[in-house]
């Protein structure tokens, strides 16, 4: 069975940083594309971004709200991916959702993560 | 971007019996490839999503025969024939053509 697990999340101050953290488990890690996702308090879902795997260049998409202010990574070797947070703002406050992409003409989120809570303020 | 729109927004069922939600895009979500890049997601209370349709129409693994999706172009629907007690939670369409977008959610209750 596959098992994503979120951490790293927390309270931080504005214009501050974070990294959250991904670890995947029970699947050939190095295969997946991964995608972070978040949902701000009360609200709907929202596409961050995604990375593909090294096999397709390990290249980024992002979503134009995060853009130039976060950065997804992956370390095969560990199973992990990353999602660097800069010059967070009071509204990236949210639950983050790590997701596994499957792929079948595009890529769909098939598993997911519970989730970390990211609470930025001062 | 791609604007989805779900409705109803709330949407009270009675166990055993049928419901159904619309979700409308933006913009054509057929690419020219023939598939429609249309998904439907369940969040239960308290949990997070899960997928429960991909391309519009195909059921995802596990997920009961009860739920099925359907529509092309910039019109689709999400059907339950007999609801179950824990069919409870919001349901979101989402596209892919496009960098995704969400739909609102609809809240079943």
């Amino acid at each position: 069975e596959v098992q994503l697990v979120e951490s790293g999340g927390g309270l931080v101050q504005p214009g501050r940083s974070l990294t959250l953290s991904c670890t995947v488990s029970g699947s050939t890690f190095g295969d997946d594309a991964m995608a972070w996702l978040r949902q701000a308090p009360g609200k709907g879902l929202e596409w961050v971004g995604f990375i593909r795997s090294e096999a397709y260049g390990g290249t980024t998409q992002y979503a134009a709200s995060v853009k130039g202010r976060f950065t997804i990574s992956r370390d095969d070797s560990k199973s992990i991916a990353y999602l660097q947070m800069n010059s967070l703002k009071t509204e990236d406050t949210a639950v983050y959702y790590c997701s596994r992409l499957d792929f079948y003409f595009y890529y769909y989120m098939d598993v997911w993560g519970k989730g970390t809570t990211v609470t930025v303020s001062s | 971007d791609i604007v989805m729109t779900q409705s109803p927004v709330s949407l009270p069922v009675t166990p055993g019996e049928p419901a159904s939600i619309s979700c409308r895009s933006s913009q054509t979500l057929l690419h020219s490839n023939g598939y429609n890049y249309l998904d439907w997601y369940l969040q239960r209370p308290g949990q997070s999503p899960q997928l429960l349709i991909y391309m519009a129409s195909k059921r995802a693994s596990g997920v009961p025969d009860r739920f099925s999706g359907s529509g092309s172009g910039t019109d689709f629907t999400l059907k339950i024939s007999r609801v179950e007690a824990e069919d409870v939670g919001v349901y979101y369409c989402t596209q892919a053509l496009e960098i995704r977008t969400f739909g609102q959610g609809t809240r079943v209750e």
